[in-house]
């Protein structure tokens, strides 16, 4: 199962909109609604921001919002703030009980 | 307080196994998998297992990777054998209500090292 494909890097300025594409295939983002996205500051254990392709958990602001289309995720953050700057990962079912994250994306807030 | 609290970190040699814990607080019954994060790298889906003790895991890792559950401890184990310094890791444990990692344990480090 081959990682899924996230841009190395994000940047925007404050109060700016940047969105994270996350490519698979149509066997894992293509297949199911079952893509999460999770926030990871260096040294930290990564945190759920999307599940189910759009969902928030509680507590996450609606700054961030999820997509997908085709094999393609996409997590968008709007008015961007200092403390979004972080490392964005997306992760899909993809069948048989397997799951794949992508490669990852730094966000960098100018 | 709902928290996954891991066990401490580990050095090995090459050729070892390492077992890592995951005491739950605050729920019980989840699906748990587990992630490792390779030092500089991404985050790695290594497999799970469920309240019954069944369990599914990465085909990479399929022949040296067992994980078990100790109910009564609200416990979960991850043990990974036939080291190698590609094993050198961040080991997270996850719980996952339905389709996200939504509480996840503070991380063990694994370094395995001749």
């Amino acid at each position: 199962q081959s990682a899924l494909t996230q841009p190395p890097s994000a940047s925007g300025s404050p109060g700016q909109s940047v969105t994270i594409s996350c490519t698979g295939t149509s066997s894992d983002v293509g297949a199911y609604n079952y893509v999460s996205w999770y926030q990871q500051y260096p040294g930290k254990a990564p945190k759920l921001m999307i599940y189910d392709v759009t969902k928030r958990p509680s507590g996450v602001p609606d700054r961030f919002s999820g997509s997908k289309s085709g094999n393609t995720a996409s997590l968008t953050v709007s008015g961007l703030q200092a403390e979004d700057e972080a490392y964005y990962y997306c992760c899909s079912y993809a069948g048989s009980n397997k799951f794949v994250f992508g490669t990852g994306t730094k966000v960098t807030v100018l | 307080q709902v928290q996954l609290v891991q066990s401490g970190a580990e050095v090995k040699k090459p050729g070892a196994s390492v077992k890592v814990s995951c005491k739950a607080s605050g729920f019980n019954g989840y699906y748990m998998h587990w992630v490792r994060q390779a030092p500089g790298q991404g985050l790695e889906w290594m497999g799970w297992i469920n309240p019954k003790n069944g369990s599914n895991y990465a085909q990479k890792f399929q022949g040296r990777l067992t994980m078990t559950r100790d109910t009564s401890a609200n416990t979960a184990y991850m043990e990974l054998g036939r080291l190698t310094s590609d094993d050198t890791a961040v080991y997270y444990c996850a719980r996952v209500p339905a389709w996200g990692m939504d509480v996840w344990g503070q991380g063990t480090t694994v370094t395995v090292s001749s």
